[in-house]
């Protein structure tokens, strides 16, 4: 079956560590797309790729750092800039921008980051 | 900048009952997308509205989009408890291959 793999599901980070969570999708998607949740919060871009080897800054890009080297694969990595790490990331993915249109996303089942 | 924004953010019903969700949103789109998301899961695709007066049902659950108003509804129908979850709204900027979210409305069913 097609769809997104997030991992770990569950991730702790120390102090100061630089951690890197995992999305991969076999669905042929060209957009992928990271997302924050914090709780009783909405979703919150990070960053977003349309095309492999090129991707865009969402809302709060600070402390993130992503790539898009292959087609399946958009990791993102959370870097120590980054102060109040603690949340649940989403990753999600779409066709394309028409694609987007008429299906939406697709989300993969999440990574809870805890900083301890 | 695009805003969407929700409300209630947080209804508690008792079973049996109807309600209605709302999303508002503050610049033209012709998209509006809803989500379902139960504790600690991922999102799940519910309803894609892609024109003015798209009107989209499943279950007990219909969803309506008026694009000059720029509102869209979740209507709820006679409502059991498995339907408790937390809903999203979103809308497509019209510009990029990326759409933004509401904040979620949190859903408790009473039994």
């Amino acid at each position: 079956d097609g769809g997104i793999t997030q991992s770990p599901k569950y991730l702790f980070r120390k102090e100061g560590q630089n951690v890197t969570l995992s999305c991969e999708q076999n669905l042929n998607h060209d957009a992928m797309y990271w997302y924050r949740q914090d709780p009783g919060q909405g979703l919150r871009l990070i960053y977003y790729s349309q095309i492999v080897n090129d991707f865009q800054k969402g809302d709060i890009a600070e402390g993130y750092s992503v790539s898009r080297e292959k087609k399946e694969s958009f990791p993102l990595t959370v870097t120590s800039a980054q102060k109040n790490p603690t949340a649940f990331y989403l990753c999600a993915s779409s066709i394309d921008q028409k694609g987007l249109l008429t299906y939406g996303y697709t989300f993969g089942s999440g990574t809870r980051l805890t900083v301890v | 900048e695009l805003k969407v924004e929700q409300n209630p953010l947080f209804l508690s019903m008792q079973e049996g009952k109807n309600y209605t969700i709302y999303c508002n949103y503050s610049t033209t789109s012709d998209r509006l997308y809803w989500y379902r998301q139960d504790p600690g899961k991922s999102l799940e695709s519910l309803f894609v509205l892609l024109s003015n007066g798209a009107v989209k049902q499943e279950g007990r659950l219909m969803a309506s989009l008026d694009t000059k108003a720029r509102l869209s509804t979740l209507h709820i129908t006679a409502a059991v408890h498995d339907l408790s979850a937390t809903y999203f709204c979103a809308v497509d900027t019209n510009r990029d291959d990326k759409i933004i979210f509401g904040k979620g409305t949190r859903l408790h069913i009473l039994p």
